[in-house]
């Protein structure tokens, strides 16, 4: 079974500060491991993804997530925040392609000018 | 290249009454899936299709709800006399063949149940 936890339903950041968002999964088996934004009343947007080759991950946006195993975490950085970062992210695990993905609860963003 | 379509936007419902949610998958792509969100909760798995095929449906409830993915056309969700709680939105995703295929999200229906 699968399970991912984000610690903060919602952030609060400044305008150039940094943003991080935690992220912890559970898997027994080897996880690839998702990044999703959604911005109000649309779809999820994919912002980066992790399947086993290098465990510091860029993304699309100035985001970039590390995986350790070791903590099994997947936090999800970008080192200055901008105004259109507000958005709602979602962490996600699965397993290979043609599987499920198993979606955190979502942490939202807000970004104060 | 077009990506995922889902239509209606958005579906206004009387409870009891019948609710089809049409999905296009990005072209090339031969995996669809379904995702429900709740109100204030996160995206739910419902059920993994291939064309012609149910591969997983451990999502999905056991009554009312059904999905087809024909070889022709686009596939469908179907909710049979709704209920109030089944007011969410309807996230369909596609992903390509392959070991690292991710998930492409549509923009969503948004069904209300009145």
């Amino acid at each position: 079974a699968q399970s991912v936890t984000q610690l903060g339903s919602h952030v609060s950041v400044s305008e150039g500060a940094l943003v991080l968002l935690r992220c912890n999964y559970s898997s027994s088996v080897p996880p690839y491991l998702f990044w999703y934004v959604q911005y109000p009343n649309q779809g999820l947007q994919l912002l980066l993804k992790y399947t086993s080759a290098a465990t510091l991950v860029k993304g699309i946006n100035g985001f970039e997530a590390e995986f350790k195993k070791s903590e099994t975490s997947f936090h999800l950085t970008k080192p200055s925040a901008h105004m259109s970062d507000a958005a709602e992210y979602f962490c996600a695990v699965g397993r290979a392609a043609g599987n499920k993905l198993t979606f955190g609860g979502g942490t939202r963003v807000l970004v104060k000018p | 290249n077009a990506g995922v379509m889902q239509n209606p936007r958005h579906l206004v419902r009387r409870r009891g009454q019948e609710a089809r949610l049409r999905c296009s998958p990005m072209k090339g792509h031969s995996h669809v899936y379904w995702y429900r969100q709740l109100p204030e909760e996160g995206l739910k798995f419902m059920v993994y299709l291939q064309k012609e095929n149910i591969i997983d449906e451990s999502g999905m409830p056991k009554e009312r709800f059904s999905a087809e993915f024909p070889k022709e056309g686009p596939s469908i969700l179907r909710i049979q006399q709704v209920v109030r709680g089944d007011s969410a939105a309807y996230f369909c995703a596609s992903s390509p063949e392959g070991l690292r295929g991710e998930q492409y999200f549509g923009p969503g229906t948004r069904l209300t149940v009145t």
